[in-house]
């Protein structure tokens, strides 16, 4: 069963902060996180091994938490280029077969 | 420069017939991975391959079919018995499969079936 993000949607002002959560029923191992331009393919993020590891880039910034099976993904000062949507990616309970979380589209307004 | 390259960007058929989506890749990537897009929805794992002559199922993998005969080369089939195949097609490879080697995407072939 892929993982579940919340929220589904967001819309912001350019400035505003957002947290997009990625939340599995297995156990994650790791999470990655992409970006995708509508009619683009998705763009990879940043990358989270470690249970408790935050990454950042530029004002993007990222959390995994591995007892809670849960990952978020932290967007500071958001920018209208931040707009798209947002996918958390994963291995399937630590094979080769991997898959994407449900997606959460962010809309930031001028 | 390395990346992987889908082709045709857009493909147009007839309901019934069969079509072959092409997806290359020269990053020297063990595993490859072909995903479906439907309008304003999520990716959708059809079939994966971690090497050559080897592949496994997705979670859609009904009416499509794929080979792996170059490790470059990862062929997508979609079939007349699938049901509803126009959707956006991805192709994605990887270094070792593994956690921390991240998805590198084609551009992707938009199908359109009538």
């Amino acid at each position: 069963q892929q993982p579940v993000q919340s929220p589904q949607a967001v819309i912001l002002r350019e400035g505003e902060d957002a947290v997009i959560n990625c939340s599995s029923s297995k156990a994650l191992y790791s999470v990655h996180w992409y970006r995708q331009k509508h009619g683009e393919a998705p763009v990879f993020l940043m990358i989270l091994l470690k249970g408790g590891e935050q990454k950042g880039h530029e004002k993007i910034s990222a959390s995994f938490n591995e007892k809670k099976q849960q990952s978020s993904l932290y967007l500071t000062a958001s920018q209208l280029s931040y707009s798209g949507t947002y996918f958390c990616g994963t291995d399937d309970s630590g094979t080769y077969k991997y898959i994407f979380g449900t997606g959460t589209r962010l809309k930031v307004l001028a | 420069d390395g990346g992987i390259t889908q082709s045709p960007k857009y493909l147009f058929r007839k309901e019934g017939q069969n079509v072959t989506l092409s997806c290359e890749q020269n990053l020297n990537h063990d595993a490859m991975y072909w995903y479906r897009q439907d309008p304003g929805q999520g990716l959708r794992l059809i079939y994966y391959s971690q090497i050559v002559n080897d592949f496994q199922k997705g979670d859609i993998a009904e009416g499509y079919s794929v080979s792996r005969e170059k490790k470059e080369s990862f062929p997508l089939t979609v079939t007349s018995a699938q049901k509803n195949p126009t959707a956006f097609y991805l192709c994605a490879s990887t270094k070792s499969g593994q956690s921390n080697s991240p998805l590198h995407f084609g551009n992707g072939t938009r199908l359109t079936v009538t």
